[in-house]
């Protein structure tokens, strides 16, 4: 199973919007509406931002928002904050009743 | 509140085996399944298996197929992974997750065990 392809970083200034997408197959991503994203700071484990394709946990920031079309899913962060500053990775349920995850992106606040 | 405490950081010889536990509290430990990720020194998070809720069925990335083994002792409320021949590209931070069944994320996850496979 491939790892879902993520852009390897993504900038903004803070206040901005920015979108990571995450593109898979019609065996995973575009399969199933299990995907997911996580959020991970250097040397932390990884956070759940947005569960079954557009669903925040309780605690989230509403600025962090999820979708899809196709094959692709995509993570929105509108009004960028310092401490979004982070590596995100997306993850899919797939055919073969396996899991995978993006390559990862790396988000820079300028 | 859930909580995932892991074991120690762990030092192997290549051709060894490693034996991590994640032990479970704040939840009916059978009522959910338990993921294994792990990550490699600056890569990228990679899915290793799972241990499904209530049967304790597994389900293994190929990628491991005959080298890991996940289990749980439900009495102890803790999952187990672990992998055998171990070689240097093993090296890396191994993670439990907690998945509610019926649904495709990992909501809690342990704070990770660093593996080091190094002769």
């Amino acid at each position: 199973q491939s790892a879902l392809t993520q852009p390897a970083s993504v900038s903004g200034s803070p206040g901005q919007s920015i979108t990571i997408s995450c593109t898979g197959t019609s065996s995973d991503v575009g399969g199933y509406n299990y995907v997911s994203w996580y959020q991970q700071h250097p040397g932390k484990a990884p956070k759940l931002m947005i569960y079954e394709v557009s669903n925040r946990p309780s605690g989230v920031p509403d600025r962090f928002s999820g979708s899809k079309s196709g094959n692709t899913a995509s993570l929105t962060i509108s009004g960028l904050q310092a401490e979004d500053e982070a590596d995100y990775y997306c993850s899919s349920y797939t055919s073969s009743s396996t899991y995978v995850f993006g390559t990862g992106t790396k988000v820079t606040v300028l | 509140q859930v909580q995932l405490v892991q074991s120690g950081a762990e030092v192997k010889k290549p051709g060894a085996s490693v034996k991590v536990s994640c032990k479970a509290s704040g939840y009916t430990f059978t009522n959910y399944a338990m993921q294994w990720v792990r990550q490699a020194p600056g890569q990228r998070l990679e899915w290793m298996g799972w241990i499904s809720a209530g049967n304790g069925n597994t389900k293994y990335s190929q990628r491991f197929q005959g080298r890991l083994t996940i289990t749980w002792d439900t009495s102890a409320s803790t999952a187990y992974m672990e992998l055998s021949s171990l070689r240097s590209e093993d090296t890396a931070v191994y993670y439990c997750a907690r998945h509610p069944p019926g649904w495709g994320y990992f909501d809690y996850w342990g704070q990770g065990t660093l593996v080091t496979v190094s002769s």
